[in-house]
């Protein structure tokens, strides 16, 4: 099947800095992306949705100006958590998707657990 | 936004047990998935069902999917300690999202 591939698989990082996600689909082009969040023992919460080439949807109530998001590349989309803070410690999974999946099926990465001290 | 809900939140039972979790959803939907998640990995894909599909098997694996109800339900016969892990639905609507349940943590003790 699809392989997605997330660095770094964990960071720590102090409040105040940024972190830099990326999330490469390894053997197939993913035409759309998407990040989710997922804090412990709950389920994984939509942020955005990126396409290639353009920019990122975010869903309500997600920042964008905290979460950058880039896919510059069929196989690359990156995400940036902007002047972190120790709430935004969490597990960040990103899962890509293609325009010939027939079903919608999402192929998800590993993850990449962030902790803001 | 989370638009499924999953029951039970936690489930506790011996091997060799079946396992039942139950997903409800909202709106209309394209297909349902499951998906399973160890602590502190990604998802895997498990299964699939259309929304014209009533039940799917994949090994012990068992679907069901009541569009009247808006429910579906994963069953796991004799389940192994592998098992243990977290089990999320996940619906499919309009274009290419997922919207995920809130899981049901499956603890399976040898």
């Amino acid at each position: 099947g699809a392989v997605v591939s997330q660095h770094p698989s964990w960071v720590i990082c102090k409040s105040g800095t940024s972190v830099k996600i990326e999330c490469r689909s390894l053997d197939f082009q993913a035409t759309t992306m998407f990040w989710y969040r997922q804090f412990p023992k709950q389920s994984l919460m939509l942020m955005a949705t990126s396409n290639e080439g353009s920019k990122a949807t975010y869903e309500q109530g997600v920042e964008k100006d905290k979460f950058l998001i880039n896919h510059a590349s069929l196989t690359l989309s990156t995400l940036t958590v902007t002047s972190a803070h120790p709430e935004d410690s969490s597990f960040y999974i990103c899962s890509a998707g293609t325009v010939s999946s027939s079903y919608n099926e999402q192929f998800f990465g590993p993850g990449t657990r962030l902790t803001v001290l | 936004s989370q638009q499924g809900e999953e029951d039970p939140q936690a489930l506790s039972i011996q091997e060799g047990e079946n396992a039942t979790m139950n997903c409800s959803y909202k709106t209309s939907i394209n297909n349902l998935q499951w998906y399973r998640q160890n602590s502190g990995r990604g998802l895997v894909h498990l299964i699939l069902i259309r929304s014209n599909e009533r039940e799917k098997h994949s090994g012990r694996l068992r679907v069901t999917l009541d569009t009247s109800k808006k429910s579906s339900s994963l069953l796991i016969t004799a389940s192994r300690a592998a098992d243990t892990a977290s089990y999320f639905c996940a619906t499919s609507g309009a274009g290419n999202m997922l919207t995920f349940g809130g899981g049901t943590r499956l603890m399976v003790k040898p």
